[in-house]
């Protein structure tokens, strides 16, 4: 049962260019979304999040995107830094209680200088 | 800049022996989770606690799982009778307010199982 689905495993770009990672969710109670990095070794990380009230926060170099109809959000990382290496992991949530985050399985991002 | 730990980084165990996964909280944060990930698979929630006892769990956390916050600081996670497949990245969490909607999770580091 993928609740969040992250259909691209990998995703390979060349530094100074932009990344999009995808995220597909299925529940549609779901209205909080927020997006994690992982560096091997380390715990995630939090990015960056929007509210299923708003279609677009900005935060720097990163920009998430929401698509409540097509149940889609988006990460674009620009311009791309090898920093931005790592895995990358949408999350969701519903509003209408403590619901815990339901993660989808990473798009592991690879910027190449 | 306040973290949230997690000891030990890595254990080996026996199949069929318990396993204590230990893992100190941000000081001020009052909600506290375990997440697993099996390697190659997506992070999978196991539990949230707060004001001492369990506010949520999956269905992973079966009878085999227990938590405890034995003081003040720390959040234990307790596997009584390891099996195989519970071998995978443990990861404790805390946030200062249960709804993630105002507060992002905080992660620690992990601690790897392996049960053999």
């Amino acid at each position: 049962d993928q609740q969040v689905k992250q259909n691209s495993p990998s995703l390979s770009v060349q530094e100074g260019r932009i990344s999009i990672l995808n995220c597909d969710y299925t529940n549609s109670m779901f209205d909080y979304f927020l997006w994690y990095k992982k560096y091997p070794a380390e715990g995630p990380t939090f990015l960056i999040s929007i509210s299923s009230i708003k279609d677009k926060n900005e935060d720097g170099r990163f920009t998430v995107f929401l698509n409540k109809s097509a149940k889609h959000l988006s990460l674009h990382i620009v311009p791309s830094q090898p920093g931005d290496s790592a895995v990358y992991f949408c999350a969701a949530s519903s509003r209408s209680g403590n619901t815990p985050l339901v993660f989808g399985k990473g798009t592991r991002l690879s910027v190449i200088a | 800049e306040p973290e949230v730990t997690q000891t030990p980084s890595h254990q080996v165990t026996q199949m069929g022996q318990e396993v204590i996964l230990r893992c100190v909280p941000i000081s001020n944060h009052l909600y506290f989770y375990w997440y697993r990930q099996i390697l190659g698979q997506k992070v999978e929630f196991l539990v949230s606690f707060y004001n001492n006892e369990i506010s949520e769990k999956s269905e992973i956390f079966d009878d085999q799982f227990s938590v405890e916050r034995p003081d003040g600081s720390n959040f234990t996670l307790k596997i009584r009778s390891t099996k195989l497949e519970d071998s995978a990245m443990y990861f404790c969490a805390s946030s200062f307010e249960g709804s993630p909607k105002r507060g992002e999770l905080f992660f620690g580091e992990g601690s790897r199982l392996t049960v053999l």
